[in-house]
């Protein structure tokens, strides 16, 4: 049982937008910076957004991050085919002193 | 721009212990802001953090692993190493290493390590 609660699968047609959610609470994300990770099949997982929000270099404006309380969201839009994969949320939990992810949503493009 | 590989026995009997090496290049790792960390994937499962080191010496574990993990860092050898001892067929994982300042931004590719005897 994962800390961040995250939907096991979401789907859309290419060229659409999806959403995957992150749930949290007042230890962890309402407190915290949350970041997102695309892991493509096979290999290892990338950070796509970090600080709620922001994009490292090289990640396209087709991917956004939002929170607010104790959810976050990563919000992808102009789905492509390479999209699919694995996303995991995380962020630092203060009453375990841990670094914390969600079990993972599968994205799945139609 | 920084680079990191794992590197260790891919099988380990249960009862004994694990031992991974992380090597960190593009970069050092004496006078960096980063934390190392070390994450695990156990087949077809997420994601689980191990714990992180700081080149000062400053650790954090994962509390469900913590009585079994040894992290250090061997700024000599721009190293971090895990350590897990009294493995079990749960401890079977890809164990990845990874660069953390707000997030994980960099990831080794990962070594695939099997319980089994």
């Amino acid at each position: 049982q994962s800390v961040l609660t995250q939907p096991p699968s979401v789907s859309a047609a290419p060229g659409q937008r999806v959403t995957i959610s992150c749930s949290g609470s007042s230890s962890n994300i309402d407190n915290k910076y949350v970041c997102w990770y695309q892991q493509l099949p096979g290999t290892a997982p990338k950070l796509l957004i970090y600080e709620n929000n922001k994009r490292p270099s090289g990640i396209p404006d087709r991917f956004s991050g939002s929170k607010s309380g104790t959810s976050a969201t990563l919000g992808i839009t102009g789905l492509q085919t390479g999209d699919e994969a694995d996303y995991y949320c995380g962020t630092w939990d203060s009453s375990l002193s841990a670094v914390v992810f969600g079990g993972g949503t599968t994205l799945t493009v139609l | 721009q920084l680079q990191l590989q794992e590197s260790g026995p891919g099988l380990v009997k249960p009862s004994e212990t694990l031992s991974l090496t992380c090597t960190v290049s593009g970069g050092s790792i004496s006078g960096s802001s980063y934390y190392w960390g070390w994450i695990r994937q156990p087949p077809g499962k997420g994601l689980e953090w191990i714990g992180s080191i700081h080149y000062s010496g400053s650790t954090h574990h994962n509390p469900s692993l913590k009585s079994r993990v040894t992290i250090s860092v061997d700024t000599s050898k721009n190293q971090i190493s895990l350590k897990l001892n009294s493995v079990t067929a749960a401890d079977t994982a890809v164990y990845y290493c990874g660069a953390y300042l707000f997030a994980f931004d960099v990831w080794g590719q990962g070594t695939m390590v099997t319980v089994s005897s």
